[in-house]
């Protein structure tokens, strides 16, 4: 009954490959978000889609792209991994005005 | 461009310690406040929040945080600190209207016991 769950916690893999994270939502949100954190802890926002629409869309290279296939869901598919791309990348969902964000539990991605 | 600044980026403190964490944003308008922690491993969850009202907010495990508008800040405080508290704690604001919010860089806090 998670309420935001990320799939897989744990990715590992080359550098070159194509990877996709998962993310879905059982609070009746209209809000996604992806985020990016970095191991100096610094969040960093990529994405947001508001239902199933794209209304955030930061300075992420191109190799980075969300679908949002219903307001539920929102996954995150990578291209051509780099080394760089090594970090916890967190889903979130926020309902309304309000704008009260709640985070999965992250996924571990690290590239060698 | 709305930032948000969080000015300790470390702190250590021993348990029974009392804990302030400063937390600036740049927005003249309507913000919402928040604070967000994240222990050990876990993901980030909602301390407490402000939108309107009462300045002084309460949120769980005992902490507060007070927003002053002439001071454009949402200091987070608990009286008393546990080593349950060691965390990495994120300020962050919501400005305007839109769905966005600006974080902090976020403070690492260690609570030795």
């Amino acid at each position: 009954d998670t309420a935001v769950s990320q799939t897989p916690k744990y990715l590992v893999t080359q550098m070159g490959n194509d990877k996709s994270i998962k993310c879905e939502q059982n609070l009746g949100h209209d809000t996604m978000y992806w985020y990016k954190q970095d191991s100096k802890k610094f969040l960093k926002i990529m994405f947001s889609y508001n239902n199933k629409e794209l209304i955030i869309n930061e300075t992420v290279p191109n190799r980075f792209s969300p679908k949002s296939p219903d307001k539920a869901h929102l996954n995150l598919h990578i291209n051509s991994l780099e080394l760089g791309d090594s970090a916890v990348y967190f889903c979130a969902s926020s309902h309304g005005s309000t704008n009260i964000q709640y985070f999965g539990a992250g996924t571990r991605l690290s590239v060698l | 461009a709305q930032s948000v600044s969080q000015h300790n980026h470390h702190v250590i403190l021993s348990e029974a310690a009392s804990l302030e964490l400063g937390c600036n944003y740049s927005y003249g308008g309507t913000v919402n406040l928040f604070w967000y922690v994240q222990y050990p491993g876990q993901h980030l969850q909602l301390l407490l929040k402000y939108f309107s009202g009462d300045p002084l907010v309460k949120g769980i495990k005992g902490f507060e945080a007070e927003f002053i508008k002439s001071k454009f800040s949402f200091n987070l405080r608990k009286p008393s600190v546990q080593w349950s508290d060691t965390a990495e704690y994120f300020c962050a604001v919501n400005a305007g209207n839109n769905r966005k919010l600006i974080w902090g860089l976020g403070t690492s806090l260690a609570v030795n016991p």
